[in-house]
């Protein structure tokens, strides 16, 4: 079966702290992609990132790093002196290479980012 | 810019009305979505939609119906409205195995 864990429902910091979202996942497959989206207030979804399972390199796009670690099946978010503009709902998801067309999504982390 | 549009940003009905949700992308997307979101349990699929008037049942489809007559377009239909289908509704577009794009999401209330 597969499955994606976020452990952490809501998480508050302060603006300039840095903050890491968990993402654990379940496959047997040895080919699948790895995703993060962010929700805004505003409702929609935003594609921040694709990883597919042979590429562990870890990744940075500015503020953002992404950590991916096959040996543990985690696929960590963190984001670097947060901005009450991170403020969202951060959701990791999982989606394989065969047969389904499926996505499969973690119940997603409030993240709230105080002034 | 690409763009996911779903009609209607709030709806609200009455139990038992018939309701559509209707789902438009411009990207010449093979496959679409529609997610269901919840408070505490993320996104589940409901049904979607590989290529036009083809379809496949998701994690909840119980209560629920779709249409893809043209594959610009991905309709849900809830055939009778009840109070536990008041939710926000996601749908979604993506060419094959690529990243999905969302619509900014219709939040029903039946009444």
């Amino acid at each position: 079966a597969q499955k994606v864990t976020q452990a952490q429902t809501e998480i508050s910091v302060v603006e300039k702290e840095d903050v890491t979202l968990d993402c654990v996942y379940e496959t047997r497959d040895t080919t699948y992609y790895l995703f993060w989206y962010k929700q805004p207030p505003s409702g929609e979804l935003v594609f921040l990132i694709r990883r597919n399972s042979f590429d562990e390199q870890n990744e940075i796009s500015g503020r953002y790093s992404w950590n991916f670690q096959k040996s543990t099946s985690s696929f960590n978010f963190t984001i670097t002196a947060s901005q009450v503009v991170d403020s969202a709902v951060y959701f990791c998801a999982l989606r394989l290479t065969s047969g389904t067309y499926k996505y499969i999504f973690g119940t997603g982390t409030r993240l709230k980012v105080l002034a | 810019d690409v763009k996911v549009t779903q009609s209607s940003r709030y709806l609200v009905k009455r139990t038992g009305e018939k309701v559509f949700l209707e789902c438009v992308q411009d990207m010449d997307h093979e496959n679409m979505f529609w997610y269901r979101q919840d408070p505490g349990l993320g996104l589940r699929l409901i049904y979607f939609s590989y290529d036009v008037k083809m379809k496949e049942k998701g994690d909840i489809p119980e209560g629920y119906s779709v249409s893809r007559e043209k594959k610009e377009r991905f309709s849900l239909i809830l055939e009778s409205a009840s109070t536990n289908q008041t939710s926000m509704y996601l749908c979604a577009s993506s060419s094959d195995r690529a990243k999905l794009f969302f619509g900014s999401g219709t939040q029903l209330s039946v009444l």
